[in-house]
């Protein structure tokens, strides 16, 4: 089954303790994706990568890193979190051709306290 | 840089009734996507329809079309014929064309609640 899988699903930690919120898809999609949803903001992108080893920022990328070793992968780290990043998280996936369907992750709840 | 404005934040729908979803941009691009998306309340993201700016014709999903107007940067979702299934959050989206290094970006609108009434 072609999907988008994210880890954890949920996540409450405390300010500074680093984590990563892992993504991985199936599809061999080029084209991948980090998001945030915060209520009243919609969704705003934080980073994104047409390729290996290829990242580029989004609109909101401070405090967040990612990196792209293997097509699949597309990690999340934040190495300081801050109640700020308390969010909604959504890692998507493409092809990277014409108007291509993202696929989207069933997200991430991260709570910093 | 380009930005998507949804200026309803919720809309109201009696099943079986048609009901308009607004979206409107700004970009200097001739060449990008347009997109609405489905939230449930499962939060899961749904793709409803998307519409290439070079294409004239208004895209159609079923119960779902859209109105582009590509020089008043203006791109609405109607719903026709409106279940309870429909009641989520929307997002209309704009892809950017390629850049010079290959890639592209995506801006979301703040959404719109949408409720549908029995």
């Amino acid at each position: 089954e072609a999907q988008v899988t994210q880890n954890p699903r949920y996540l409450i930690t405390v300010t500074g303790k680093k984590l990563t919120v892992t993504c991985s898809q199936n599809m061999n999609h080029e084209y991948m994706s980090w998001y945030r949803q915060d209520p009243g903001l919609g969704l705003r992108q934080i980073y994104y990568s047409m390729n290996v080893e290829v990242t580029d920022k989004g609109d909101v990328p401070e405090g967040y890193k990612v990196s792209r070793k293997e097509k699949r992968n597309f990690p999340l780290i934040l190495e300081s979190p801050s109640p700020n990043q308390t969010s909604l998280y959504f890692c998507a996936s493409s092809t990277g051709t014409g108007a291509d369907t993202q696929y989207f992750g069933p997200g991430t709840r991260l709570t910093v306290l | 840089a380009q930005t998507v404005t949804q200026s309803q934040p919720e809309m109201s729908v009696q099943e079986a009734e048609t009901v308009t979803l607004s979206c409107t941009y700004d970009t200097s691009e001739s060449d990008y996507y347009l997109f609405w998306y489905k939230q449930p309340p499962s939060r899961q993201m749904i793709l409803v329809i998307r519409q290439e700016a070079y294409k004239q014709q208004n895209a159609t999903e079923n119960r779902f079309s859209v109105n582009f107007q590509k020089a008043a940067k203006s791109f609405s979702l109607k719903i026709s014929d409106s279940q309870l299934g429909d009641a989520a959050m929307y997002f209309c989206a704009y892809r950017t064309s390629f850049t010079t290094s290959g890639t592209y970006k995506y801006i979301f609108g703040t959404g719109t609640r949408l409720k549908v009434l029995a």
